[in-house]
């Protein structure tokens, strides 16, 4: 069965302390891996797409990393905006969505 | 500007009262989808439709209907809702339904509430 889970499931970082949030993956026939980001009560916002292992992305002071297994989320000096849910979102026929991780990030 | 809009944004009913939410995109988009978000549990896709005239089950179809007559629109439709269907709701459109640089786009919410 098709599984995906997020770590940690809250975060808490100072402005400026740098981190990373995982997102680990069972899926056979891996088509791609979606992240996204979510703030309260708002639709999640697509970040990321990644297709295969090795693969990286980068957004402001975001960085999306791919392995057959897991994916992470770096994120550099973080500031108070970047307070939000993160989503990962494995897909092989279908897009499956993890938990997510609550960031926040204090002044 | 390129969005997916979703009405009403919040809606408080009663059990067994049929309700439609509805969603229209104006990116020409062939694929759209429901989710529901309940806390714990993420986002659990409903029903999806791949172009017009064509739905399927999600995860979670029990209690929901849905129809695709025009590309733009994709209404969801609770026949009788029951408090369990109280809920965080979301439509989501792509360009293709698994891959794509875009990802899906998402609409604003509508927090559905039944009582």
């Amino acid at each position: 069965e098709d599984q995906v889970t997020q770590s940690p499931e809250a975060l808490r970082l100072q402005e400026g302390e740098s981190s990373s949030l995982n997102c680990s993956y069972t899926v056979s026939g891996l088509r791609g891996l979606f992240w996204y980001r979510q703030d309260p009560g708002k639709g999640p916002e697509f970040l990321f797409t990644l297709y295969s292992a090795g693969e990286e992305k980068e957004k402001e002071r975001l960085k999306a990393t791919l392995t057959k297994k897991e994916s992470f989320l770096h994120i550099t000096a973080p500031k108070p905006e970047d307070s939000a849910t993160y989503l990962c979102a494995p897909t092989d026929d279908k897009v499956i969505f993890g938990p997510g991780t609550s960031l926040s990030v204090i002044p | 500007e390129a969005q997916v809009t979703q009405n009403p944004r919040y809606l408080i009913t009663v059990t067994g009262k049929k309700l439609t939410v509805t969603c229209s995109q104006n990116m020409n988009h062939e694929y759209m989808s429901w989710y529901r978000q309940d806390p714990g549990l993420g986002l659990r896709q409903i029903y999806y439709s791949m172009n017009v005239e064509v739905t399927d089950k999600g995860d979670v179809p029990e209690g929901y209907k849905v129809s695709r007559k025009e590309k733009r629109n994709f209404p969801l439709i609770l026949e009788s809702p029951s408090p369990n269907q109280t809920s965080l709701y979301f439509c989501a459109s792509s360009p293709y339904p698994v891959r794509g640089e875009d990802g899906y786009t998402f609409g604003s919410g509508t927090r559905l509430t039944v009582v």
